[in-house]
């Protein structure tokens, strides 16, 4: 079990980019959400998955923002038209089957939209 | 909409002193969790705590959680440097998804 991994760790990107970010979760866990986290705040839910179905969104996910999962096992999440408002820390955590409820954490994108 | 809030929101501690940090939210749930945060790291997993009058203990930190009260704390004993790190507690709404505090930055003296 090698934990969460998140690629890649850091994206420095100009303003009207796109850009992908990808999640691989602790095997066999078919949950997986995202979160955006902002500095000096606490993380915020975007979205989330059991197996391939996206099962929520969160307001905070405009029409920019796309997230897929389609195995079921890792997931991409893509920012079209990245904004500066956009700079934060994404991430990705998974969870096991019904009866487990920790949240294990990757160790995030951060991204630089300049 | 759940809010949680934490409070303090910042914590200058001296080594050796005790001390609590409080997490308050606003509907009914069963399913509370601490985590911790160092600079520039993702989120390290402390408590999960799944019941009314929960109670976790690990090292030199301790919470609880009265969920009648929508209350949970942890608390610090005999502080030590190597605990400055900022806290979050989250809510578990509906099982879909964690609502975080706003965190405490806890910063300890020596």
């Amino acid at each position: 079990d090698t934990g969460v991994s998140q690629d890649p760790r850091h994206k420095i990107t100009k303003r009207g980019q796109n850009v992908t970010f990808r999640c691989d979760p602790i095997s066999e866990h078919n949950r997986l959400y995202w979160y955006r986290q902002t500095l000096g705040q606490g993380p915020e839910f975007l979205t989330y998955f059991q197996n391939e179905a996206q099962l929520e969104k969160s307001r905070l996910l405009s029409d920019r923002f796309s997230a897929e999962r389609p195995k079921g096992s890792f997931s991409t999440l893509e920012i079209q038209r990245t904004e500066q408002g956009d700079s934060a820390m994404y991430l990705c955590a998974s969870r096991g089957a019904w009866g487990e409820y920790e949240q294990y954490f990757g160790p995030g994108t951060r991204l630089t939209v300049t | 909409e759940l809010k949680v809030e934490q409070n303090p929101l910042f914590l200058s501690m001296q080594e050796g002193k005790n001390y609590t940090i409080y997490c308050n939210y606003s509907t009914t749930s069963d399913r509370l969790y601490w985590y911790r945060q160092d600079p520039g790291k993702s989120l390290e997993s402390l408590f999960v705590l799944l019941s009314n009058g929960a109670v976790k203990q690990e090292g030199r930190l301790m919470a609880s959680l009265d969920t009648k009260a929508r209350l949970s704390t942890l608390h610090i004993t005999a502080a030590v440097h190597d605990l400055s790190a900022t806290y979050f507690c989250a809510v578990d709404e509906y099982g879909n998804k964690l609502v975080f505090g706003a965190g405490t930055i806890l910063r300890v003296k020596s």
